[in-house]
């Protein structure tokens, strides 16, 4: 299994600013993947990051709200840019790892509230 | 496009009574199927899984069977405890069509009672 660490755990935020959130694994992984949880719904794919390449961001995310590195094979950041109170949610770090795609490893979350 | 639709929740149910959450599917091919959990205050894990139509994944006491013909991956347990209390989603992977991206439900909220 792998070990996922994302940093800040929860934070509140004022509207306007940025946020970066840290998501590091204990082993190397191809694919990492971002999602959003927003209260009370399901989660939604904001993008997948494979070192070395742009993040692939799914439809309604764009990269100048939600940019995303991945400098090496173990680590992303995603920054959740000039924040509202519509951006509050839970940001879930994720990799690939099993046998079958779609078989993911989730982080605890981080959990942003925007005022 | 895929998608998948799950029975609305809260589900309340007392301890050691039988638990069955449904989920149907829409798929162009041939998805993979899964159930993750979310305890609270934590991230998913992953619970169950299926691979192709009639298998049958199991974990924890939980089972779900992959059934083509009614688009369906229900869950369920004989016994649910207090400790079963979480928000449960179904979701899929069709790798041949959508590159294996993750597709949720919309997630079931189960609350055990002593």
């Amino acid at each position: 299994s792998a070990v996922i660490s994302q940093k800040p755990s929860r934070d509140i935020c004022q509207r306007g600013t940025s946020l970066t959130i840290q998501c590091q694994v204990d082993s190397q992984v191809t694919m990492m993947f971002w999602y959003r949880q927003q209260p009370g719904q399901s989660l939604t794919l904001i993008a997948t990051a494979n070192q070395g390449s742009e993040a692939t961001y799914e439809s309604g995310f764009v990269i100048d709200k939600f940019p995303i590195s991945r400098p090496n094979l173990t680590f992303s950041t995603l920054t959740v840019s000039n924040m509202s109170p519509e951006d509050s949610s839970i940001y879930l770090c994720s990799v690939e790892w099993g046998e079958i795609a779609g078989e993911l490893f989730f982080g605890e979350g981080s959990r942003l509230t925007v005022l | 496009g895929n998608s998948v639709t799950q029975m609305e929740g809260p589900v309340t149910l007392s301890e050691e009574a039988f638990l069955t959450i449904n989920c149907t599917y829409t798929a162009t091919g041939y998805p993979s199927l899964f159930w993750y959990v979310q305890y609270p205050g934590e991230g998913l894990q992953l619970l169950l899984k299926a691979t192709k139509a009639d298998d049958k994944g199991s974990n924890k006491g939980f089972e779900a069977t992959y059934r083509k013909e009614t688009t369906s991956f229900h869950l369920e347990k004989g016994s649910v405890q207090v400790s079963d209390s979480a928000v449960y989603f179904c979701a899929l992977s069709d790798l041949i069509n959508q590159g294996g991206k993750l597709i949720f439900g919309q997630g079931t909220e189960l609350s055990v009672k002593p």
